[in-house]
């Protein structure tokens, strides 16, 4: 199994603040690479595809990028309805599997 | 727009067998899709289950794929889970998903994505 690895595990920030979540592959995934964003109650929301494409909807201060092992969810400009939690999840092959979760909290 | 909602007990026995329905509704065919479970213990992270396609194949989490079966109903839209000799390690809420081929990675692949879940239903083991 891939094992997908993220970091932080959680982040305080303000709104309008620029952050970044980064996730690390056990092996190379291509580009084969979603984000995912879960709000307490709520089911997980897709957000990005393929490391960078942004789901259709989703807007465009969220951004996606990396290949191989490496990715990173950047968020522009925090928005108060961002605070949420942030997972990835690796499309290369079978069984799927998630990163632990980074849960971005209000400072 | 397409909407699936999941259905069952919310409470199993340990040792029985968990059965959860998923009835894909918002018209449309439930053909030529990825039907996924997903699950996620209280405060914890997501654990993928293991997929069908419409066709009948499944692809399972081998952590679960001695316990697990899914199945598919296209002529009623629904697909199902059964997992069973459940313990307490099973109490969690179980999401239904679609996997759908999002944009072409290649000539030959696609990206996928899980891009509509049900709301979730959390089942309990407990005596």
């Amino acid at each position: 199994d891939i094992q997908m690895t993220q970091s932080p595990s959680s982040l305080s920030a303000s709104v309008g603040d620029r952050v970044t979540i980064t996730c690390r592959a056990s092996q190379s995934i291509s580009t084969y690479l979603n984000w995912y964003q879960e709000k307490p109650g709520k089911a997980p929301k897709l957000l990005i595809y393929g490391a960078s494409s942004l789901q259709s909807g989703v807007p465009s201060r969220f951004r996606g990028s990396g290949s191989g092992t490496d990715f990173t969810l950047t968020i522009s400009s925090l928005q108060p309805e961002d605070f949420a939690t942030y997972y990835c999840q690796h499309s290369y092959n079978t069984p799927r599997t998630f990163g632990q979760g980074t849960k971005l909290e209000i400072k | 727009q397409v909407q699936l909602q999941e259905s069952g007990p919310g409470l199993v026995k340990p040792s029985e067998t968990l059965s959860l329905t998923c009835t894909v509704s918002g018209g449309g065919s439930i053909s030529n899709y990825y039907w996924s479970w997903i699950r996620q213990p209280a405060g914890k992270g997501l654990e993928w289950i293991g997929r069908i396609y419409t066709n009948g194949n499944t692809n399972y989490n081998p952590s679960l794929k001695s316990r697990v079966t899914i199945s598919v109903d296209t002529s009623k839209t629904q697909f199902s889970l059964k997992l069973s000799s459940v313990t307490a390690a099973d109490t969690a809420t179980y999401y239904c998903a679609r996997e759908y081929g999002l944009g072409m990675a290649t000539t030959q692949y696609y990206y996928y994505g899980m891009d509509v879940w049900g709301q979730g239903t959390t089942v309990t083991v407990s005596s």
